[in-house]
């Protein structure tokens, strides 16, 4: 089935090492996302890409870094984790037309 | 104030009770309309998507758009435990547009 995978589903890291998580979909859709969603809130939006085009949230942190080396892979770089950057993180793409397909999610925990 | 607001409950009820979810938004401009599904420690998965005002039917779910009102809602009828999850609304001014997310509201149907 087309779909959209996370790797890993959980990641555990310690507080200021460097952590990479993965995303890659069948899909051949041309825009990817990644959120952040902590619990109870709602996924909050950290960039997009369109195509090779890199799409940066003004309030996302410079910690967080992102590379999309071909549509189907994309990765979410955070430099420098700290406690607060324990979340769910989600990666979906989409076209221009219909709503969003997501990932099933990396649950990034700090320690 | 939060672009869209969304009741984060818990809201408990009895299997195959309707289930009322609703979402209140502030931008005028929004004119895709979507409800998330999301099952805990997974993605959200789209259940409907709506564009503009009136009302879409897909077996037990109902989802309508009162634009004047700027609220949305989605309707679960005979709702089954197979239906307890969270669920998110979201909505987008264009085709191409972000996203915005509701809190989303947590599901509970008891057997």
């Amino acid at each position: 089935d087309a779909m959209v995978i996370q790797n890993p589903r959980y990641q555990v890291t310690q507080f200021g090492k460097p952590v990479t998580l993965s995303c890659s979909q069948t899909l051949n859709h041309n825009v990817m996302y990644w959120y952040q969603q902590k619990s109870s809130q709602a996924p909050k939006l950290l960039f997009h890409y369109y195509d090779k085009d890199f799409n940066n949230e003004a309030d996302t942190p410079d910690n967080f870094q992102s590379r999309r080396p071909n549509t189907s892979f994309c990765f979410l770089d955070i430099r420098s984790p700290g406690l607060g950057d324990a979340a769910m993180y989600l990666c979906a793409t989409s076209t221009t037309d219909r709503g969003y397909t997501f990932g099933s999610g990396t649950r990034l925990t700090v320690v | 104030q939060k672009e869209v607001e969304q009741d984060p409950g818990p809201l408990s009820v009895p299997e195959g009770a309707i289930v009322s979810l609703n979402c209140t938004y502030s931008n005028s401009a929004f004119q895709y309309f979507m409800w998330y599904r999301q099952y805990s420690r997974k993605g959200p998965e789209l259940l409907m998507y709506t564009y503009s005002s009136g009302n879409k039917e897909d077996g037990r779910f109902t989802a309508q758009v009162d634009k004047s009102s700027k609220y949305i809602s989605l309707f679960i009828r005979d709702s089954q435990p197979s239906d307890s999850a969270t669920y998110l609304c979201a909505m987008r001014e264009n085709q191409g547009g972000k996203l915005i997310f509701g809190q989303g509201t947590e599901l509970s149907v008891k057997p």
